[in-house]
């Protein structure tokens, strides 16, 4: 059946490094969905991916969408300590949850 | 404000016991999930219904059981037949082709 990975697993950096977390399906996507869950807390939405090679940024965020539309990358400029939790990427039709990349900032 | 409520927050079970976890939403969203979550695991889905008076089973339905009687509300039972309930379970809702929208969880404990 289809499969989300997500690699990191685990990710620490100094507060002010950049953070890059990659999603990877092993079918095709009809679209990609990111969300971020602070500890303790609950996942939530941050943005969705349709088309092949989209490109688009929240602030210090930036999401991409493979041209294959297989694989999708989530990248944090210069972290921050606000920035800690765990980020997981979820792939469309039943929607299939990567494992999730747990973010750590140290100040 | 909209949004969805699950209750209760924490959940202690007795061994052979069932339990009924609630999980309501006013978004007016058609489709609703249940997801269990297992301490630093991803999401894993229990059941889902896309429409009022059906639902489909996840890939760890095994010891679980839903309903849909009403479109606001998709309450989950933790059955005796499930022999490792002890984790944190997210209901969610959405619109097709949106973001999901979680409740806050409910964290069951087997006692």
């Amino acid at each position: 059946g289809q499969q989300v990975m997500q690699i990191p697993q685990y990710q620490h950096v100094q507060e002010g490094e950049d953070f890059t977390t990659y999603c990877n399906s092993s079918t095709t996507l009809s679209n990609i969905q990111w969300y971020k869950q602070r500890p303790g807390g609950h996942p939530v939405f941050l943005i969705q991916l349709v088309k092949s090679g989209e490109v688009k940024k929240q602030k210090r965020l930036t999401f991409q969408f493979g041209e294959a539309k297989k694989n999708s990358s989530l990248h944090i400029t210069a972290t921050q300590t606000t920035d800690v939790g765990t980020y997981f990427c979820a792939g469309a039709t039943k929607t299939i949850f990567g494992a999730g990349t747990r973010l750590f900032v140290k100040a | 404000d909209g949004g969805i409520t699950q209750s209760p927050k924490y959940l202690f079970r007795k061994e052979g016991q069932n339990v009924t976890l609630s999980c309501e939403q006013n978004l007016n969203h058609d489709a609703m999930y249940w997801y269990r979550q297992d301490p630093g695991q991803g999401l894993r889905l229990i059941y889902y219904s896309q429409i009022v008076n059906d639902f489909q089973k996840g890939d760890i339905a095994e010891g679980y059981s839903v309903s849909r009687e009403k479109k606001e509300s998709f309450p989950l039972t933790v059955t005796s037949a499930q022999k490792n309930p002890t984790a944190f379970y997210l209901c969610a809702s959405s619109e097709q082709g949106d973001g999901y929208t979680f409740g806050s969880g409910t964290r069951l404990t087997v006692v």
